[in-house]
């Protein structure tokens, strides 16, 4: 069955850096596009980005233009989220799904101090 | 980017039945037939019930049923259970983001 497990989340402060990670299983990874969605607490989704099945399309959200950066290894079967420049508003649980969207992850808490 | 549009709260009884709707506009919800609603119960992460404004996953209920009609989009839920209680969000796809509405608690009573 389809499994996508994220890892990397944290506690980090204003200003610095976090890489996930999501790790897939139960479907061929490189067929697929990938998603990032977000979460903050007691908030409604956000669309963060999307990478095409190799990499050659990706699309992000206005919220984190120049910051953030999706990346994928098909050999790997990963999806990653490099964070930059991180701010209080970026405090959520990031969740890492399947195309746009299917499956879904359970996804990794994001916690960024001021 | 602007959000689509949903009722922040529904209810029902159980055994009825509810429609949830969600507006956008015809560069999203209207221009593609990309729209898919999830499910949430709290401490969970969302499950696909609907994708391509009206297909159900396999193992999802028949209760859940999805349609649009211009810009927008309806889930409606039939024979409402306790268990359906839950947040629901409705999101589009367009050739260069995707957008999630603000979210709908559903009440069942």
């Amino acid at each position: 069955q389809v499994q996508l497990v994220e890892s990397g989340g944290g506690l980090v402060k204003s200003g610095g850096s976090l890489r996930l990670s999501c790790a897939a299983s139960g479907f061929t990874f490189s067929d697929y596009y990938m998603s990032w969605i977000r979460q903050a607490p007691g908030k409604g989704l956000e669309w963060v980005s999307y990478i095409s099945t190799g990499g050659s399309t990706i699309y992000y959200a206005d919220s984190v233009k120049g910051r953030f950066t999706i990346s994928r290894d098909n050999a790997k079967n990963s999806l990653y989220l490099q964070m930059n420049s991180l701010r209080a508003e970026d405090t959520a649980i990031y969740y890492c799904a399947r195309g746009v969207v299917d499956y879904w992850g359970q996804g990794t808490l994001v916690t960024v101090s001021s | 980017q602007s959000a689509l549009t949903q009722p922040a709260s529904v209810s029902g009884s159980p055994g009825q039945s509810i429609t949830i709707s969600c507006t956008g506009t015809s560069s999203d919800v209207g221009g593609y037939n990309y729209v898919s609603w999830y499910q949430q119960h709290p401490g969970q992460a969302p499950k696909l019930l609907i994708y391509e404004v009206s297909n159900r996953p396999s193992g999802v209920s028949n209760r859940f049923s999805g349609s649009k009609s211009g810009n927008t989009a309806s889930l409606t839920i039939s024979g409402l259970q306790a268990e359906d209680e839950a947040d629901y969000y409705c999101s589009s796809y367009t050739t260069s983001s995707v957008i999630f509405g603000g979210g709908t608690k559903l009440t069942v009573l």
